[in-house]
């Protein structure tokens, strides 16, 4: 299985409060992704890393933003939570694109998150 | 652009009996990657077969086989034998076009199997 771990895993926070949540990986991998999941979107993509310091906006970024400062670690941050924000948060990472391999993602166990 | 439509929002199965996932997907590359992904009720999401674009044989992966039609654009998840195991929510997705590092996802089908 890939290294990677999320925390936490479950929160529960306020309307208005900022919430970081952590992706650690242990595999190198350049590219790291955050996603929500929620009934009936299926994943939808927040923010991606293709290397350090390296990120970019995915379709639904709004209210979040998100930091890389080292290859491990991937950070989260909801400025301002919002009920809108609850969800599943995963955290997803993926290799190089190389000809002679698959490039799935590997995903973390996921941070359920509950704003009030 | 890329699309991938996953029209059965909810499926069932007898055990043992077996049961295609339809994934039909949009892309204009050439070259292109196919994913399945199963997340069980616990939420991890899973990793099950690839399909590759130039691939001339069909992918498979113990009892996970994929009929892939590229001429109509289809790469459906065959599931042989199911069991009460294979319960779970099933994502296809494909990679993203050369120099974008964004798959893109499917909305899923829920899959149950009754014992």
């Amino acid at each position: 299985d890939a290294g990677i771990t999320q925390s936490p895993r479950h929160k529960v926070t306020e309307t208005g409060t900022p919430v970081t949540l952590r992706c650690h990986q242990t595999e190198n991998h350049r590219y790291m992704y955050w996603y929500r999941q929620d009934p009936g979107h299926g994943l939808r993509l927040i923010h991606y890393s293709y290397g350090v310091k390296d990120t970019d906006k995915g379709e639904v970024s709004d209210g979040y933003s998100v930091s890389r400062s080292k290859t491990e670690d991937f950070l989260l941050t909801l400025e301002s939570a919002t009920s809108s924000q609850t969800s599943v948060y995963f955290c997803a990472i993926s290799e190089t694109q190389k000809l002679d391999s698959y490039n799935e993602q590997f995903f973390g166990p996921g941070t359920r998150l509950t704003v009030l | 652009a890329q699309k991938i439509t996953q029209t059965q929002p909810g499926m069932f199965v007898q055990e043992k009996e077996a049961v295609t996932l339809d994934c039909t997907y949009d892309t204009s590359d050439q070259s292109y990657g196919l994913f399945w992904y199963k997340q069980p009720s616990s939420g991890e999401m899973i990793f099950l077969i690839y399909q590759g674009s130039y691939d001339e044989q069909n992918a498979t992966e113990g009892r996970y086989s994929l009929n892939f039609q590229k001429a109509r654009k289809s790469a459906n998840l065959v599931i042989s034998a199911s069991q009460l195991g294979d319960s779970a929510m099933y994502f296809c997705a494909m990679r993203g076009p050369r120099g974008s590092y964004i798959p893109t996802f499917g909305r899923g089908t829920s899959l149950i199997v009754h014992p």
